[in-house]
């Protein structure tokens, strides 16, 4: 059984801190892997696909990296802003049949 | 706005009940995929549809059903609710490929209530 593991849980920072989290998963049978971002009363907005071991990826102050031989990715923010505040899911996606995994998730607070 | 729609957005019955919530996935998108989200519980998958095709099953009750029709809508149906059946339900659609690892875009979701 796959098992996508997200942590820290949560995280409170200060407005113009830069923070990261961590996506762990088995390394593999590696296909693919997705970062999501939930704002709360929303729905979950695609990031990221990260599909190569070493991918580096990035939008706006937001980067993710990933590490297949390992079995993790990293999701930067730089100079974090209230708006970031946010739930941010790292997802396995179906493919061939197989179901998509969801992380339980990294809920981020950013303080002004 | 994702270009997913679901209908309807609330939804308040009792238990032992039916009821059918739809989604109509961004237009092109042949893959239908609907998730359950419970009270602070992540994101549970329950089924993936492919062009009508059932592709991918998850952690789905068999009180609960899905469909895909030819215009490529699809519907959920949950059957006998029971209380533990309240949580929020959402759709995504990705694009053409069911082997390809593509995002999927979510739909503003119906909340579901049973009491």
């Amino acid at each position: 059984i796959l098992n996508v593991e997200q942590s820290p849980q949560s995280l409170h920072v200060q407005e113009g801190d830069s923070t990261n989290f961590t996506c762990s998963f088995p390394s593999s049978n590696f296909y693919a892997l997705h970062w999501y971002r939930w704002e709360t009363a929303k729905s979950p907005e695609a990031l990221f696909v990260m599909t190569l071991n070493g991918d580096e990826k990035k939008k706006g102050r937001i980067s993710a990296t990933l590490n297949t031989k390992e079995g993790y990715s990293y999701l930067y923010i730089k100079g974090s802003q209230p708006e970031d505040s946010a739930t941010y899911l790292c997802a396995f996606p179906g493919t061939g049949g197989f179901k998509t995994i969801f992380g339980a998730g990294t809920r981020l607070f950013v303080k002004a | 706005d994702s270009g997913v729609t679901q209908t309807p957005k609330h939804l308040i019955t009792a238990t032992g009940q039916r009821v059918t919530l739809r989604c109509s996935p961004r237009s092109g998108d042949l893959s239908v995929y609907w998730y359950q989200q419970s009270l602070d519980q992540g994101l549970q998958f329950l089924i993936q549809y492919y062009n009508g095709e059932e592709r991918a099953k998850g952690n789905i009750l068999e009180r609960f059903s899905a469909q895909q029709f030819p215009d490529l809508h699809s519907e959920l149906n949950l059957s006998s609710l029971e209380l533990g059946d309240s949580a929020l339900y959402f759709c995504a659609s990705s694009s053409t490929s069911p082997s390809a690892p593509e995002t999927q875009y979510f739909g503003p979701g119906t909340r579901l209530l049973v009491l």
